[in-house]
């Protein structure tokens, strides 16, 4: 199995701050990585896939990079309505997620 | 406009058998690159894929639970379905089901889950 390392496990940030959260993968998984959101009560919502690829809808603060084997999620100008957990999900082999961080207000 | 519905049973007893559907519109499991997926969440907890099954009856499971698992799908009513046998009070949860495409691999659409209770 492909291992997903998430972190930080929380975060807490200010309003228009900029967030970053990681995964690392423990092999190589080319750009096969997604982002999900998931607020409270819902079902994850799919934000970015193919490491760079913002999915419909998904309002362009949102955006993911690679370095290796290391992928992040950046949000550029935090919003009330990003709050919320993060899960990143490794799409190379059988998927596998990581195990979320949970954005909250500073 | 895709969306996705599961059900299931509530709630039942450890050792039995767990049958739950998806039923999706808007695409087709007979489309070339669909496929559809099960994603579980114990309340409080992250996420945990399951399985998919894919337009040409592919078949991927979870290796920590494939011994359990069987997905299979209805292309004609759109559906897709899943069983986990033996089920105890860990597999209680909420499980999705969401739409998989080849191209990306990602889940890009979910349903609104439904909540499993395993208790004697």
């Amino acid at each position: 199995d492909i291992q997903m390392t998430q972190s930080p496990a929380s975060l807490s940030a200010s309003l228009e701050e900029i967030v970053t959260i990681t995964c690392q993968a423990s092999q190589n998984i080319g750009n096969w990585l997604a982002w999900y959101q998931q607020k409270p009560g819902k079902s994850p919502q799919l934000l970015i896939y193919g490491t760079t690829s913002l999915a419909d809808g998904v309002p362009s603060r949102f955006s993911g990079s690679r370095s290796g084997t290391q992928y992040s999620l950046k949000i550029s100008r935090l919003q009330v309505e990003d709050i919320g957990i993060y899960y990143c999900q490794q799409a190379s082999s059988t998927p596998t997620f990581g195990g979320g961080t949970k954005l909250e207000l500073k | 406009q895709v969306t996705l519905k599961e059900s299931g049973p509530g709630i039942l007893q450890p050792s039995q058998t767990l049958s739950l559907t998806c039923t999706f519109s808007g695409f087709s499991l007979s489309t070339y690159g669909m496929g559809v997926g099960w994603i579980r969440q114990p309340s409080g907890k992250g996420l945990e894929w399951l399985a998919n099954i894919w337009w040409d009856d592919d078949k991927y499971y979870n290796p920590s639970l494939k011994n359990r698992l069987t997905i299979s799908k209805d292309t004609s009513n759109n559906q897709a379905f899943l069983k986990i046998t033996n089920v105890d009070t860990a597999d209680t949860a909420t499980y999705y089901c969401a739409r998989i495409r080849l191209t990306g691999s990602s889940f890009d659409y979910w349903g609104q889950g439904v909540m499993v209770t395993v208790s004697s």
